[in-house]
This record gives C-alpha cells, sequence and structure tokens, in this order.
C-alpha cells in the first residue's frame, strides 16, 4: 500500500530558528513529490514541486530535498517568522495502473512564536 | 488570474439527504480532482476529470459521484449523506492531467452533516 508519514505530527519553535520537517513514503517508484502549506479553516497552497528526476527545489527561504531511494523528503525552513505558522502537507503522485494517484500525509502542524 | 472557485463555502445537511458541491478551475485548466479532508483520515483523493471524462477514482462509496462539463467547471454529489460525510471538500485543478503537474487548490466547501 502506498502512505505517506509525517513526522512529528506538531511543531513549535521560536522566531528565527531553522527547521526541518519530514516525510516518508512507502514506495520509490514516484512520479514527483509536493509540499504544501494550509492556514486554518482555508485551501492548499503549493510551495514545491520535486520530480522524481530531481534531489531538491528552492523557493525563498524554503527548501526541499528528495532522496527516492531511501523514500524520504525533507522541507527546510532557514529563519522561521510566525507568519509561516501553518500545517505543512507533503504529497506523493504514485503511479496507479495506468494512471497516477496524489497521496497525502497527514500533515505537520508549525507553530513559530514571536 | 482568477484562482480555483468553489460554491457554496459551507453548508449544512440532514442524514439521507443529498447534496451537489461545485468547482470552477483556473482558466484554461482542463482537470479537476476533488479531495475530502477529515480531522482522522486527513486528505483523501476522491476522483479527477480530465475532458469531461473520469480519469482516476479513489476508494469512496458510489454515493460519491461526479462530473466535469465541457467549461471544465465540476461538480460532486454525494447522495444519502451520512454523519461520517462531514468535511472539507478540496478541488485543486492543473492545466492538463498527468504526473508532471502542480495542482491548485480552492478555498474548500465545509460541509456538515447533522
Amino acid at each position: 500500500k502506498q502512505e505517506v508519514t509525517q513526522i512529528p505530527a506538531a511543531l513549535s519553535v521560536p522566531e528565527g530558528e531553522n527547521l526541518v520537517l519530514n516525510c516518508s513514503f512507502t514506495d520509490s517508484a514516484i512520479y514527483n513529490l509536493q509540499w504544501f502549506r494550509q492556514d486554518p479553516g482555508k485551501g492548499l497552497t503549493s510551495l514545491l514541486l520535486i520530480q522524481s528526476s530531481q534531489r531538491e527545489q528552492t523557493s525563498g527561504r524554503l527548501n526541499a530535498s528528495l532522496d527516492k531511494s531511501s523514500g524520504r523528503s525533507t522541507l527546510y525552513i532557514a529563519a522561521s517568522q510566525p507568519g509561516d505558522s501553518a500545517t505543512y502537507l507533503c504529497a506523493v503522485r504514485f503511479p496507479q495502473g495506468g494512471s497516477e494517484k496524489l497521496v497525502f500525509g497527514k500533515g505537520t502542524k508549525l507553530t513559530v512564536n514571536p | 488570474k482568477a484562482g480555483v472557485t468553489q460554491t457554496p463555502r459551507y453548508l449544512i445537511k440532514t442524514r439521507g439527504q443529498q447534496v451537489t458541491l461545485s468547482c470552477s478551475p483556473i482558466s484554461g485548466h482542463r482537470s479537476v480532482s476533488w479531495y475530502q479532508q477529515t480531522p482522522g483520515q486527513g486528505l483523501q483523493f476522491l476522483f479527477e476529470y480530465f475532458s469531461e471524462t473520469q480519469r482516476n477514482k479513489g476508494n469512496f462509496p458510489g454515493r460519491f459521484s461526479g462530473r466535469q462539463f465541457s467549461n471544465s467547471r465540476s461538480e460532486m454529489n454525494v447522495s444519502t449523506l451520512e454523519l461520517g460525510d462531514s468535511a472539507l471538500y478540496l478541488c485543486a485543478s492543473s492545466p492538463v492531467t498527468g504526473r508532471g503537474e502542480t495542482q491548485y487548490f480552492g478555498p474548500g466547501t465545509r460541509l456538515l452533516v447533522l
């Protein structure tokens, strides 16, 4: 079964700290991996998309890495700010028959304290 | 460009009723996917439509159905509502279907079944 796991479920850090969010997946045959941010009661905002042939992607203070062989991805947030407080979701696109499906982890709820 | 829009944003229904949710994708996007988000199960894939055809389907009972119109707008319908159908229903669109595409999410429709 293709599963995506995110640990920890919640994380609280002081402002300015660098932090790493983890995502693991059970099947290395993936098409891509995407990190999203979700604010309370809102939809999802795409942060970074890493194709299976890539090792990392960067956007501003965010850096996401992908290691298919070990089934892991990390999202690194530099110099965290209170505005970064949100739930971060990892989603993996797996092949399914002749198509594919997007499987989400349950997220890490991040709180950045001023 | 306007983002993905979903209507209505909030709904309250009673058990046994049916409900129809609507999603308008970003202009030019032809793929629409639907997800259910609950605190216990997280985000789960319902189905994907591309060019008015259901391309992929998740593991939900037949009470959950959908369709896509020629203008790419999509609707999902849930018949014979159960308490467990209370959730945030998210719609996402992408320009085309396939393994490399980023999905853009709408704000969701929050359904409460009493």
